[in-house]
């Protein structure tokens, strides 16, 4: 039971290069969200998903999209990249009703330059 | 839509030393509140959560939690904070309905000297 994994951990890009990542739960989970933590700022909800199939917006999606075809998995894109993107984003899932919990994956360091 | 004070940004104790970690919340409906810690170099762990009942929540570690509605506060205690304390430690709600995605503070840094 891995719980959740991101691939890849590292990554350097260049402005309007492209990327996803990947978001992978071996938990059965039924909500995935993408956050992404910037200095003094904590963790801000990008996109989230409450089943497979769906998705949407977070508090800063612009920039980002999302898709989930596979109740496991939830990709994350970035079409064109610009420098304000460069963060850690982290995947998290949790079961679907009130009293649960997310877990978090190990996040992705992005830098784009 | 909902929002999360953590007023300490850096805190630095020295070891056995007792921690209060502040954290206040606005929204107007029910909430589940949660503190979670990420030492240097890691994700996200969970040390506590609050959903209803008791308060007072104990967690991993050593480390609680006291819940105080009037108040919207969930500060975060320990009586003798170690140099494996090290850490950020961040304090995060989610209204008890909708999407439940998580709104965190801003973090605060705790350094433990030994």
């Amino acid at each position: 039971n891995a719980g959740v994994t991101q691939t890849p951990k590292f990554r350097v890009l260049k402005t309007g290069q492209s990327m996803t990542l990947l978001c992978a739960q071996d938990m059965n989970h039924e909500y995935m969200y993408w956050y992404r933590q910037d200095p003094g700022m904590g963790l801000r909800l990008i996109h989230y998903s409450v089943g497979e199939g769906t998705t949407a917006k977070g508090e800063v999606p612009d920039g980002y999209n999302v898709s989930r075809l596979k109740k496991q998995n939830f990709l994350l894109g970035l079409e064109s990249a610009a420098p304000s993107q460069t963060s850690v984003y982290f995947c998290a899932s949790k079961l679907a009703g009130a009293i649960r919990e997310q877990y978090f994956g190990p996040g992705t360091r992005l830098t784009v330059t | 839509a909902q929002s999360v004070s953590q007023h300490n940004h850096h805190v630095i104790l020295s070891e056995a030393a007792s921690l209060e970690l502040g954290c206040n919340y606005s929204y107007g409906g029910t909430v589940n509140l949660f503190w979670y810690v990420q030492y240097p170099g890691q994700h996200l762990q969970l040390l506590l959560k609050y959903f209803s009942g008791d308060p007072l929540v104990k967690g991993i570690k050593g480390f609680e939690a006291e819940f105080i509605k009037s108040k919207f506060s969930f500060n975060l205690r320990k009586p003798s904070v170690q140099w494996s304390d090290t850490a950020e430690y961040f304090c995060a709600v989610t209204p008890d309905t909708g999407r439940r995605a998580l709104t965190f503070g801003s973090g605060t840094r705790l350094q433990v000297q030994p």
